[in-house]
């Protein structure tokens, strides 16, 4: 089984919908983060979090929130979809602080 | 902005040649990563090389660090064609003497290794 999953892993929604990601993991890694790539980018930190209390913003969380409701689950949420939101998402966990992240399979996400 | 900018952004080769990407970063870093993705996937970390190491290796991966000259360099020996991804380095910065561990990727090299 899969240690770091992501539903759903693909999605179809429409201008100011609101949608939501969700992560979950079995590592038992405090910390967590929710990345998005686009086509031929690389990631971009969207939040991310090193425990249940503990929620930051990432480089670009503006149209963004996050919810994380254990250890093991991090949600991230879009407010009200716009098509410039299409785009891969990646959720993340770590160990320790600066360590190698292990990341989920992706949901790609599509706002028409 | 990107912290890391990876050199070439695509390398095509044949099987059994080695390949080599660089990475060139901005500020001064607790540590550098490198990761691959097939396409559309999630990452997989493949190495991790610490500010004070200077050569990291993991079976056909060799991971070399300059910190003087904020760069770094993957070589992947006797390439297969399932070698064939995209490769990522990223940078946890220390900048300002603060470290909260969160990475920053670059653009990456897409690699394409012939059969």
């Amino acid at each position: 089984d899969a240690d770091v999953t992501q539903t759903p892993r693909n999605r179809i929604t429409k201008t100011g919908k609101r949608i939501m990601l969700e992560c979950s993991q079995t590592k038992g890694h405090d910390r967590m983060y929710w990345y998005r790539q686009d086509p031929g980018l690389g990631l971009q930190l969207i939040y991310y979090s090193f425990d249940v209390k503990d929620i930051n913003k990432g480089e670009i969380s503006d149209g963004y929130s996050v919810s994380r409701q254990a250890q093991a689950k991090f949600s991230l949420s879009l407010e009200s979809a716009i098509p410039n939101q299409t785009a891969l998402y990646f959720c993340a966990t770590s160990d320790y602080q600066g360590g190698p992240q292990y990341f989920g399979p992706g949901t790609r996400l599509l706002v028409l | 902005s990107q912290q890391g900018e990876e050199d070439p952004q695509a390398l095509s080769i044949q099987e059994g040649e080695n390949a080599t990407m660089n990475c060139s970063y901005k500020t001064s870093i607790n540590n550098l990563q490198w990761y691959r993705q097939n396409s559309g996937r999630g990452l997989v970390h493949l190495i991790l090389i610490r500010s004070n190491e200077r050569e990291k290796h993991s079976g056909r991966l060799r991971v070399t660090l300059d910190t003087s000259k904020k760069s770094s360099s993957l070589l992947i020996t006797a390439s297969r064609a399932a070698d064939t991804a995209s490769y990522f380095c990223a940078t946890e910065s220390n900048a300002g003497g603060t470290s909260y561990g969160k990475l920053t990727f670059g653009q990456g090299t897409i690699l394409t290794v012939h059969p």
